[in-house]
């Protein structure tokens, strides 16, 4: 199974809901990864978890918590989001972080915040 | 301090002619260098990459890549268009030095033409 899977594919939440997105990989991948993109535009790394580890946080507003349950789910926990919070949240997986591994990407989820 | 430069935002190409997408980059090691493509509303999906032996890498759907260390450039290229390879490309980097995240271009749209 070379698949990374997101849920849901589209989120659509007000300001003051609380909501997750769910990541799963079964490749036996250590590292594991969220990106937030917008339309047009690279994506923009926002955490890097190596064996189960949060390693990487590029200074994300709290309002955004990630969690890693185990070596093959990434959740993203979402609370109080603001608008300009709507974009594609895209999962990703490597056999270890860093190096020369590529990252596996799944279909993302696409958020909008009323 | 790694960066990654794709200088056009768009390249428009006749089916059945070939096609180069330029990414220059800068690290202060060595490269660790990707390509990724991306379909309209879907995820990010790893063509090739880069990490050392050989300057001509050969990637997925035809597609290669040419080292070039003295010029800092991974351009990718393919012989022949499909309408297919319509998409959005990244050029992606990671340097040597062991830093977990991978720097990503801002990407340029390949329209090819029937």
């Amino acid at each position: 199974d070379t698949e990374v899977t997101q849920t849901p594919k589209h989120l659509v939440m007000g300001m003051t809901n609380k909501k997750s997105l769910k990541c799963e990989q079964h490749m036996g991948h250590r590292a594991m990864y969220w990106y937030k993109q917008k339309a047009k535009k690279p994506p923009e790394l926002m955490f890097v978890y190596s064996y189960e580890k949060l390693s990487i946080n590029e200074s994300v507003p709290s309002r955004f918590s990630p969690e890693c349950p185990n070596s093959s789910l990434l959740n993203l926990h979402l609370h109080a989001l603001q608008p300009e919070d709507s974009a594609l949240y895209l999962c990703a997986s490597s056999e270890i972080a860093g190096g020369g591994n590529e990252q596996f990407f799944g279909p993302g989820t696409r958020l909008t915040v009323l | 301090a790694q960066s990654v430069a794709q200088p056009e935002d768009q390249v428009n190409v006749a089916e059945g002619n070939p096609l180069t997408v330029k990414c220059t980059y800068s690290v202060s090691g060595n490269p660790y260098l990707f390509w990724y493509v991306q379909y309209p509303n879907r995820g990010l999906q790893f063509l090739l990459k880069y990490i050392t032996g050989d300057n001509l890498v050969k990637g997925s759907y035809g597609f290669e890549a040419e080292f070039n260390k003295s010029q800092t450039s991974f351009h990718l290229k393919k012989p022949s268009a499909l309408v297919s390879d319509s998409a959005l490309y990244f050029c992606a980097v990671r340097d040597y030095g062991g830093y977990q995240k991978v720097t990503f271009g801002t990407g340029t749209k390949l329209q090819v033409i029937p």
